[in-house]
């Protein structure tokens, strides 16, 4: 496609449940990064993928967060066992880069949101 | 812990006047460095980028970069109230954002 795709667009789940968010980056884009925006702040990193490598994982907030690219195109971000602190908006971007010094173009983001 | 600050305003301009947004970065060996735009309940969107010491200008946007004093800034020229939105400065790769400062054009 022309951008970044997540899906889905929003997602309530109860506390305790998985929950799996899709990011399909824009064709060719070898690096892909996931955000984590909560509310009237800025984008907080999370984890970098290098086609299907995952080479900076630094920003997951715990083991409960877990990423995948396996095939260097598609990216899940799993998040088990909820928690009201995983409430927020997941973003995901892609550069044409490695290592994404080339500007970074973001998805419309998937808001989560834990009861 | 890489820091990337900027004012959280919100920053009032009338319509037509230049709008400049600030931003400074605590990581000396910063490389690269964006302006994004995001309006309410929608991802950011790149604005400009810059690389050099300088100016970079782009139609009605100039950024500035002065790395000695390790500061950045965004200069919105004959703002529009459509410029209404947050502005976030973010560095580096992965990148490192600020909080964002919001922007309010007023007709």
């Amino acid at each position: 496609g022309a951008g970044v795709s997540q899906s889905p667009r929003y997602k309530v789940a109860k506390r305790g449940q998985d929950v799996a968010l899709r990011c399909d980056p824009i064709s060719g884009h070898v690096s892909l990064f996931w955000y984590q925006q909560a509310l009237g702040q800025g984008p907080e990193f999370l984890t970098y993928f290098q086609n299907e490598a995952q080479l900076d994982k630094s920003g997951l907030p715990s083991d409960r967060f877990f990423a995948e690219r396996p095939e260097g195109s598609v990216s899940t971000l799993k998040i088990q066992r909820t928690q009201q602190e995983d409430s927020a908006v997941y973003l995901c971007a892609s550069s044409s880069s490695v290592g994404g010094f080339q500007p970074q173009h973001f998805g419309d983001g998937t808001r989560l949101s834990i009861l | 812990q890489k820091e990337v600050e900027q004012n959280s305003g919100p920053l009032s301009v009338p319509e037509g006047a230049i709008a400049s947004l600030n931003c400074t970065y605590s990581d000396r060996g910063s490389q690269s460095f964006f302006w994004y735009r995001q309006y309410s309940g929608k991802s950011p969107e790149l604005i400009m980028f810059i690389y050099s010491n300088g100016d970079k200008e782009d139609g009605r946007f100039t950024a500035q970069l002065n790395k000695a004093s390790q500061y950045v800034s965004l200069l919105i020229r004959d703002s529009q109230p459509s410029d209404s939105a947050t502005y976030l400065c973010a560095v580096n790769t992965p990148l490192v954002f600020g909080k964002g400062t919001r922007l309010s054009v007023i007709a």
